[in-house]
């Protein structure tokens, strides 16, 4: 079965400092990857997505992912936090088999302390 | 803003009610997907929709739950004779030939 998994259910860090997301992965093949983010009352927010290429993903808000297939995991990164990043954040899978078909993680929540 | 409107954003219903949530997509996106969201959980598929037609549905999907996307427009999800369990955050999704969903808010749904 294809899957993510968020080993963290929180993370908290301080404003100005690195943050990290975890996420592993578990696909029998070649992933397709996706971090979003959701804040209060809102939908999911997209913010990077690993299809192929280079290992090191940029995407919304200054966020980037590394892609490392030998520890199957796509962590989500960010150089200096904000508290404005505050916010509950999903891993995301789409099935190899099927294309029509995501897994989502069951979310992080950040928390960035002034 | 996504761009992808859900209505209405929160419902109370009682036990045994039937209740009907509407999505409307992005107006250029043929794929739609419904998803469920619990507390402390991410979304779980539901149900997919390219244009007009129904491709796939999940086994969470019982009989109870119904899905259309008449005309390839918008989308309606029904739940009929709601149980304390169907008691979750609805959440619609559309993209076009990329594989980047854009989310909807969610329609909140609490059964008493």
């Amino acid at each position: 079965a294809q899957s993510v998994a968020q080993p963290e259910d929180q993370v908290n860090v301080a404003e100005g400092n690195p943050l990290t997301v975890k996420c592993t992965y578990s696909v029998s093949g070649n992933p397709y990857l996706f971090w979003y983010v959701q804040y209060p009352n809102r939908g999911l927010q997209f913010l990077l997505k690993y299809i192929t290429g280079d290992n090191l993903v940029k995407g919304s808000y200054g966020f980037e992912a590394e892609f490392n297939k030998s520890q199957t995991s796509f962590h989500l990164k960010k150089p200096s936090a904000l508290v404005s990043d505050s916010a509950l954040y999903f891993c995301a899978v789409r099935d190899i088999y099927n294309f029509n078909k995501f897994y989502f993680g069951s979310g992080t929540k950040l928390n960035v302390k002034p | 803003d996504t761009g992808v409107s859900q209505d209405p954003r929160h419902k109370i219903t009682k036990r045994g009610q039937n209740v009907t949530f509407r999505c409307d997509p992005i107006s250029e996106h043929n794929r739609l997907y419904w998803y469920r969201q619990t507390l402390g959980q991410g979304p779980e598929f539901l149900t997919y929709f390219q244009n007009e037609a129904q491709l796939e549905k999940s086994r969470l999907l019982s009989d109870r739950f119904s899905a259309e996307r008449p005309k390839g427009s918008f989308s309606t999800l029904e739940i009929q004779r709601t149980e304390q369990g169907d008691s979750a955050m609805y959440l619609c999704a559309s993209t076009t030939v990329g594989d980047t969903q854009y989310f909807g808010p969610g329609t909140r749904l609490t059964v008493l």
